[in-house]
């Protein structure tokens, strides 16, 4: 069964430092994945996905992930925070079925300090 | 391009009232059409899909219903509302396959 784990609730960084939020999957296939970046009261905006083709994946606002089959993980960075990346941040994967079917992990929460 | 229009972005309603939230989406023909809830703090869950007009399948068994009577037209329906259907509301749509879903703004219901 497919599952997702966001190993961090909360992420708090200083203006201008790396950010890295951390997500491992179970799939017993070779799964579709996404992170959507949510803003308060907002809907969910698609950062990026992964489709099986390049592991490194770039997306909108700077922000990068990389798929590692071996270590079943697909982490979101970018290399320098800015104060309005601050929002909740979801790490989803597709269960295949035809209807597109999304697991979604419970979010990390980023705070961006000045 | 492809947009997706969620009304109302707020109501607050009394217990025992009825629900009706809309949903369009325009640019796309024959979309998949998704309902959330998005309880305070936490993750999303779905509650309805729809693969074409009249189909609706429901994921969890609740106090709301859903109906398409058009094809990207999404309608999230109650007869009595509960304290227990408060909370914020999303719809979606997608392409077929494994493809990311495109998400509205959202409906913030409170319940008295």
């Amino acid at each position: 069964a497919q599952s997702v784990t966001q190993l961090d609730s909360h992420v708090s960084v200083s203006e201008g430092t790396p950010v890295l939020l951390r997500c491992n999957y179970s799939s017993s296939y070779s799964p579709s994945l996404f992170w959507y970046v949510q803003h308060p009261n907002k809907g969910l905006q698609l950062l990026l996905k992964y489709t099986s083709a390049a592991t490194l994946v770039k997306g909108i606002n700077g922000f990068e992930a990389e798929f590692k089959k071996s270590e079943t993980s697909f982490h979101l960075t970018k290399p320098s925070a800015h104060m309005s990346d601050a929002a909740e941040y979801f790490c989803v994967v597709t269960l295949s079925g035809g209807y597109n079917k999304l697991i979604f992990g419970a979010g990390t929460r980023l705070a961006v300090h000045p | 391009s492809q947009t997706i229009h969620q009304w109302p972005a707020t109501l607050v309603q009394p217990v025992g009232s009825p629900l009706s939230l809309e949903c369009t989406v325009e640019g796309t023909s024959n979309p998949n059409l998704y309902w959330y809830r998005q309880a305070a703090g936490r993750g999303l869950q779905l509650l309805f899909y729809s693969v074409g007009i009249g189909q609706i399948s429901s994921e969890v068994p609740q106090n709301l219903s859903a109906s398409r009577p058009q094809d990207r037209q999404f309608i999230l329906s109650s007869k009595k509302l509960l304290l227990s259907d408060s909370g914020f509301y999303l719809c979606a749509w997608s392409i077929q396959g494994d493809q990311p879903q495109h998400f509205g703004d959202g409906t913030r219901l409170s319940i008295l």
